[in-house]
C-alpha cells in the first residue's frame, strides 16, 4: 500500500517549453507532497512542500516561478517546469509521507528531465 | 537544524560478507525517526529500516541491522551475507516527530558495490 505514482518517466524537452510533471497517491490521500530534485551521483534537494489546498512553501534559491507546484486534490500534485533551460535537466522525485509519523515516506519512481 | 552526515562516500563488500555503513547527525530535539533508504540503479526510493529514537532496541529487518547510539548521535546501517542486489546507493534520513508534515532530511549518501 501507500504507492505514488509518477509519470512521466522520463522526458525530453526543447529549451523554452513547459514540462509537467505528476504524482498521484493511489491508495492514500496525500495532504502533503514533498519535491526533490536530485543530480548525478548525489542526494536529493527538496524543492518545495505542497499542501492541498493551499500554496507551496519553496526552499531558498529554488525560483517559485519556473517551478510552479499545485496540489489541487488530496491524490494528485504537479510540478511545471516553464521555460525550460539545459541547466533544469535532472531528476525530479515526489514524496509524501505514509502511515503514521514514524512510517517514512513513500516515493515516485521520478522524473528524468532533459532540456536539449 | 537538523543535518545528516554519512563520511564514507563509497563502500565495497564481497558478496556474503559484512558490511557496515556510518550516519551521524545533528538535532537538539529528543524525539524523532531516523531512516535509511535505498536508491538502486532504477532510481527508486525503497525504504530500508527505520528506527524510533524513544526506543533503545535496535531495528532489525532481516539481513538489515541498525546500531544506534542516542548519546553519539550515530546510526550505522549493518547488511549481513551481502548480496548483488544490494549494491546501491544509501541514504540516512532524519525526521521530526512534531505536529504536522515535516521532510525528511537526507545525508549525501553511500555508494555501496558488491563484488561477486
Amino acid at each position: 500500500g501507500a504507492v505514488v505514482s509518477q509519470h512521466p518517466s522520463w522526458v525530453i524537452c526543447k529549451s523554452g517549453t513547459s514540462v509537467k510533471i505528476e504524482c498521484r497517491s493511489l491508495d492514500f490521500q496525500a495532504t502533503t507532497m514533498f519535491w526533490y530534485r536530485q543530480f548525478p551521483k548525489q542526494s536529493l534537494m527538496l524543492m518545495a512542500t505542497s499542501n492541498e489546498g493551499s500554496k507551496a512553501t519553496y526552499e531558498q534559491g529554488v525560483e517559485k516561478d519556473k517551478f510552479l507546484i499545485n496540489h489541487a486534490s488530496l491524490t494528485l500534485s504537479t510540478l511545471t517546469v516553464t521555460s525550460a533551460h539545459p541547466e533544469d535537466s535532472s531528476f525530479y522525485i515526489c514524496s509524501a509521507p505514509r502511515g503514521g509519523v514514524g512510517y517514512g515516506y513513500t516515493f515516485g519512481s521520478g522524473t528524468r528531465l532533459t532540456v536539449v | 537544524a537538523q543535518t545528516v552526515t554519512q563520511s564514507q562516500p563509497e563502500m565495497s563488500v564481497q558478496e556474503a560478507e559484512t558490511v557496515t555503513l556510518s550516519c551521524t547527525y545533528d538535532t537538539s530535539e529528543s524525539d524523532y525517526y531516523l531512516f535509511w533508504y535505498k536508491q538502486p540503479p532504477s532510481r527508486q526510493m525503497i525504504l530500508v529500516i527505520r528506527q524510533e529514537a524513544y526506543k533503545q532496541q535496535n531495528a532489525t529487518e532481516n539481513r538489515f541491522s541498525v546500531n544506534f547510539q542516542k548519546a553519539a548521535k550515530s546510526f550505522s546501517l549493518k547488511i549481513s551475507d551481502s548480496q548483488l542486489g544490494d549494491a546501491a546507493m544509501y541514504f540516512c534520513a532524519y525526521r521530526r516527530t512534531n505536529s504536522g508534515n515535516t521532510p525528511l532530511v537526507f545525508g549525501k549518501g553511500t555508494r555501496l558495490s558488491v563484488i561477486a
